[in-house]
């Protein structure tokens, strides 16, 4: 199994509040990705990064910021949650970034915003 | 957006009978995975389909990827409990992981 490291694993926090989810890979990729899982949409890519310091949006970015200061990690924030941001966060890693690299996921992050 | 349908949404049978599930969509996509989740786990890569026609299997299952590179389907043949989890299947059409659109997913729940 590829090293990747969610933590925390589980989290309640309440609306308003900040929030960091932490990434961890010990597979030295170069490409980080968050997702989040919502019953009836499936996977939604948030963020991604393709090296240190370079990020991206994906399809629903809106209300979460990322950073990546080191290739091991990559850090979802949620500035002031709320309960739409109710949900399972999934990282992934690839290798390269092509459609033919497999992803790797983490075991997921669910967060409960009350 | 590229929308990705998966259907059944949900499939329950009894060990030992086979099953088809199916990703369908209007857009062409370069490569096609399909991933398998278990409860509490993220999904895990089964397979990438590159070519139209492509047929690719992996023990009791056989995935092809349409002739128009559009639509996919992963056959499973007498199906054990092991096998239930969701499947998943993602297209890439534009070359990069961060274009990769998720289907649904089918919940299948294999019965001893």
């Amino acid at each position: 199994d590829a090293g990747i490291t969610q933590s925390p694993r589980h989290k309640v926090t309440e609306t308003g509040t900040p929030v960091t989810l932490r990434c961890h890979q010990t597979e030295n990729h170069r490409y980080m990705y968050w997702y989040r899982q919502d019953p009836g949409h499936g996977l939604r890519l948030i963020h991604y990064s393709y090296g240190v310091k370079d990020t991206d949006k994906g399809e629903v970015s809106d209300g979460y910021s990322v950073s990546r200061s080191k290739t091991e990690d990559f850090l979802l924030t949620l500035e002031s949650a709320t309960s739409s941001q109710t949900s399972v966060y999934f990282c992934a890693i690839s290798e390269s970034g092509t459609g033919y690299s497999p992803l790797h996921f983490g075991n997921g992050t669910r967060l409960t915003v009350t | 957006t590229q929308l990705l349908e998966q259907s059944p949404q949900f499939l329950s049978i009894q060990e030992g009978e086979n099953l088809t599930v199916y990703c369908n969509s209007s857009s062409v996509f370069s490569s096609l995975q399909w991933y398998r989740q278990e409860p509490g786990e993220g999904p895990v890569l089964l397979v990438t389909v590159v070519t139209g026609g492509e047929v690719k299997k992996l023990k009791r299952l056989t995935f092809q990827f349409g002739d128009a590179r559009k639509d996919s389907s992963l056959h499973i043949t007498a199906a054990q409990p092991g096998d239930t989890g969701l499947y998943l299947c993602a297209g890439n059409s534009g070359g990069s992981n961060y274009k990769l659109t998720f289907g649904k997913g089918t919940l299948l729940t294999v019965n001893p």
